[in-house]
Formats: C-alpha cells, sequence, structure tokens
C-alpha cells in the first residue's frame, strides 16, 4: 500500500526558514516523480513542481521557482519542501504527492494528508 | 502556462441526479487530463486520468470524455458521499495547472 506520511504542522514568523517533509512507503521511492501542490485557505488547488529522487532532477511552476526549494533523500525514502524566509503569503496547505508513471508527464497518483504552515507574527 | 477552465463554478444538486463538470484548456492537451475529488478537511483524490482512464477503486458512476481543449466528468447517479469540490489538472506542459474547481452541494 503507498502511503506518503507528511510532517506535522508548523506555526512560523515571517523571516524564518521551514523544511516540511513528506515519507513514502509501499513503492519504490526512486523510480517516481513526487511533487507538491499549494492550497491557500478557501482556495484552490496550484502546481508548485516535482522531483525525480532519483537523481533530484526537479521541475519548478515559475510562480514558486527561487521561492521555494525541493530536496529528497533516497536513504530514508524522503521528500522535503523548503523555505528560506517565510512570509504571511505562504500560509497554507502544503500536500506532497507522487506521479503515476517514471515519464514526468504524469497525474498525481496518491496523496499524502497535507502539511499546515501558518506564518504569522 | 496553460490555463484551465472550470464550469459550472458550484452546483446545487440530489441524490440520484446526472452531473457533468466541463473543463477547457486554453491549448491542446491531447488527453493529458485528469480529475480530482476534494472533500472538505481531506486531500484530494485522484478519479480518472488520462481524460477517461478510472483510477482504481473509484466508482463506475463516474466517468471522463474529451481530447483536445474540452473535456467532461460526469456522475451518472450522484451519490451523498459525491458531494465535494472536483479539479481538473493537465500534465501536457510545465507547469502543470489545475482548474479553480467546482463545488457540488445539495
Amino acid at each position: 500500500e503507498v502511503q506518503l506520511v507528511q510532517s506535522g504542522a508548523e506555526v512560523k514568523k515571517p523571516g524564518e526558514s521551514l523544511k516540511i517533509s513528506c515519507k513514502a512507503s509501499g513503492y519504490s521511492f526512486i523510480d517516481y516523480w513526487i511533487g507538491w501542490v499549494r492550497q491557500m485557505p478557501g482556495k484552490g488547488l496550484e502546481w508548485m513542481g516535482i522531483i525525480y529522487p532519483a537523481d533530484s532532477e526537479t521541475r519548478y511552476s515559475p510562480s514558486f521557482q527561487g521561492q521555494v526549494t525541493f530536496s529528497a533523500d533516497k536513504s530514508i525514502n524522503t521528500a522535503y519542501l523548503q523555505w528560506r524566509s517565510l512570509k504571511a503569503s505562504d500560509t497554507a496547505m502544503y500536500y506532497c504527492a507522487v506521479q503515476r508513471g517514471d515519464t514526468g508527464f504524469d497525474d498525481f497518483q496518491f496523496w499524502g494528508r497535507g502539511t499546515l504552515v501558518t506564518v504569522s507574527s | 502556462a496553460i490555463r484551465m477552465t472550470q464550469s459550472p463554478s458550484s452546483l446545487s444538486a440530489s441524490t440520484g441526479d446526472r452531473v457533468t463538470i466541463t473543463c477547457r484548456a486554453s491549448q491542446g492537451i491531447s488527453s493529458y487530463l485528469a480529475w480530482y475529488q476534494q472533500k472538505p478537511g481531506n486531500a484530494p483524490k485522484l478519479l480518472i486520468y488520462g481524460a477517461s482512464t478510472l483510477h482504481s477503486g473509484v466508482p463506475s458512476r463516474f466517468s471522463g470524455s474529451g481530447s483536445g481543449t474540452d473535456f467532461t466528468l460526469t456522475i451518472s447517479s450522484l451519490q451523498s458521499e459525491d458531494f465535494a469540490t472536483y479539479y481538473c489538472q493537465q500534465y501536457y506542459n510545465y507547469p502543470f495547472t489545475f482548474g479553480p474547481g467546482t463545488k457540488v452541494d445539495i
């Protein structure tokens, strides 16, 4: 059974850094692109980008390029989403999700439960 | 980026109704189209990929059709557990993009 277990909710101040995680199990972690989706309060889904854990190749949405960093640790089957300096507008739920195939051009077949990030002074 | 639009943005329906949601892409995306269902407080779930292929475990009352720029999601007989928000997503070109969602309520 595929599982994506995300780290717990975070409350941060503007300007602080943050790294949230997504631990995968039930499939070959290095063989499938894993991605991140943002959902701001009361809003729709936004595709942030994807990472291929085998070689850490990434594809960022221009809306998030330079604002966040994706990484992956193959040794512990975990993907990460990182901010260097948070803003209040980063307040949102962040989902990780794994693609169906290994081409990078696929839907998100399985999803984590999300990590709520709140940024407030 | 490819822009995805959905109509209607919301609809009210009753159990047993046939419901159709439309998704349109700003340029052709072949069949690189997925549909997701999201219930309040929950993560999205994949319903359909490749525009018309039902994801494993999804009830057969859900169906998808279309290719190119115009797509539809149909629920043949709405059940109580289907009241949710539905999103389409293109995965033809980076950045992949979602539609704004269609909320189906009672």
